[in-house]
């Protein structure tokens, strides 16, 4: 089957870490960007960022709101993609998705089911 | 940032109307821009991208138009499965931005 699935989220305090992971099956996860995005209860999606494929070096793109907090990582010998938070605010609390692009331009069009992180002391 | 409103933010409809939701961004984005629809603690679902192109499996009464700065989502006939929030997303330049989203709900 053809799916995503994210886990790693929890409660958290300000100020603390935590690594959000992404497991693909069924289909080649190595040729696909990926994405990164959130959504904050009663609110609209969030893009969080995206790191390439291998054939486009893996780099990375981030939304200045995480910029410099969050790392985006692959392990395509795992089929995995990882979301590192570290420095985390009241702000980041919010439902995380990842997100298969098939074509970089034309949207996400497999998501997993999401995994809630709450920040709160 | 390229910012995308949205228009209405909310709309009554009934089933089987001709519904339509406009988004416009803040500087032109060629034809790079995708809609979703979501449901209550669903992840969102991609219905059409580049614009006007239906994603595969999305039922042909989802339509999409438009290019550099004017967007339209359109529901030929709306159908009870279509009662969600509907979102654009463009695609042109980092970071990738939403609009704010119309919540669709049944008259």
């Amino acid at each position: 089957e053809v799916q995503l699935v994210e886990s790693g989220g929890g409660l958290v305090q300000p100020g603390g870490s935590l690594r959000l992971s992404c497991a693909a099956s069924g289909f080649t996860f190595s040729d696909h960007y990926m994405d990164w995005f959130r959504q904050a209860p009663g609110r609209g999606p969030e893009w969080v960022g995206r790191i390439r494929n291998k054939a486009n070096s893996a780099t990375t793109e981030y939304a200045a709101s995480v910029k410099g907090r969050f790392t985006i990582s692959r392990d395509d010998s795992k089929n995995s993609l990882y979301l590192q938070m570290n420095s985390l605010k009241t702000d980041d609390t919010a439902v995380y998705y990842c997100a298969r692009k098939t074509i970089p331009t034309h949207g996400s069009d497999l998501w997993g089911q999401g995994t809630l992180v709450t920040v709160s002391s | 940032d390229i910012q995308l409103t949205q228009s209405p933010s909310f709309l009554s409809a009934s089933v089987g109307d001709r519904v339509t939701i406009t988004c416009r961004a803040s500087q032109g984005i060629s034809s790079s821009l995708a809609w979703y629809q979501q449901k209550p603690g669903r992840a969102p679902k991609l219905l059409i991208y580049t614009a006007s192109t239906l994603q595969s499996g999305v039922p042909s009464r989802f339509s999409g138009s438009g290019s550099g700065t004017e967007f339209t989502l359109t529901i030929s006939s709306l159908q009870p499965e279509d009662f969600a929030t509907y979102y654009c997303q463009q695609l042109n330049s980092y970071p990738r931005t939403f609009g704010g989203g119309t919540k669709v709900e049944i008259k």
